[in-house]
């Protein structure tokens, strides 16, 4: 079964940019969960999806978002990109909703902002 | 607010030898759950365990280990024996009403195994 994976990789943009980052499940998999995980905050949730319903959101400006596709995919958009928005984005996905049942994560993008 | 603590930011070991990463929690919750996830250089979280709060049985997988006590809100993980392929960034996690059901970490314990 192939795993969680996450595209693009690696990414540098300039301030007040935008982008997004894409993340395709497990097969079968209906639940994607988004993390930032940064050397000062840590890892910290910003938000679940499930069946293409935003079923959670962590503490994030409005200036994060996603979505969830009907094939379980999920985008997360970051408008007016900011230096502090520098991080590593993990996606994981579940196969039940929420994220207190085991979570399977993607390598990551590396977002870089200049 | 929930809140999870691991005070050893980093531990450093010989090969072989045992090692205890610490993990203390704190909720207003009856009904949570605790993990713990493992971080490798390469980046990619791995699930390692997850306990309910009503279950306090102490388990083991092989090499690891878990001693969850919640008189002492601790959810402790032990490595046995450990090994050079161990050393990653283990992370503790805890979830419940409290925190909205969101996941909540620990900042990380980086365990460095020394051939």
């Amino acid at each position: 079964k192939a795993g969680v994976t996450q595209t693009p990789r690696y990414l540098i943009k300039t301030r007040g940019q935008q982008v997004t980052l894409s993340c395709s499940p497990i097969s079968g998999h209906r639940s994607v969960s988004w993390y930032q995980q940064t050397p000062g905050q840590g890892l910290q949730f910003l938000f679940e999806y499930f069946s293409e319903t935003q079923r959670n959101k962590g503490n994030f400006p409005g200036r994060f978002s996603g979505r969830q596709f009907s094939n379980s995919r999920s985008e997360m958009n970051v408008s007016t990109l900011e230096l502090g928005d520098s991080a590593l984005y993990l996606c994981a996905s579940s196969s039940m909703a929420g994220v207190t049942y085991e979570q399977y994560f993607g390598p990551g993008t590396r977002l870089t902002v200049t | 607010a929930q809140k999870v603590t691991q005070a050893q930011t980093e531990i450093s070991v010989v090969e072989k030898e045992d090692v205890t990463l610490d993990c203390v929690y704190e909720t207003r919750d009856t009904t949570y759950y605790l993990f713990w996830y493992k971080q490798p250089p390469s980046g990619e979280l791995v699930f390692l365990i997850r306990r309910n709060s009503f279950d306090e049985q102490n388990e083991i997988s092989g090499r690891y280990s878990w001693n969850f006590q919640k008189s002492t809100s601790s959810f402790n993980f032990t490595i046995t024996a450990s090994q050079v392929v161990d050393s990653a960034v283990y992370f503790c996690a805890l979830s419940g009403r409290d925190s909205n059901y969101q996941l909540i970490w620990g900042a990380g314990t980086k365990l460095i195994i020394k051939p």
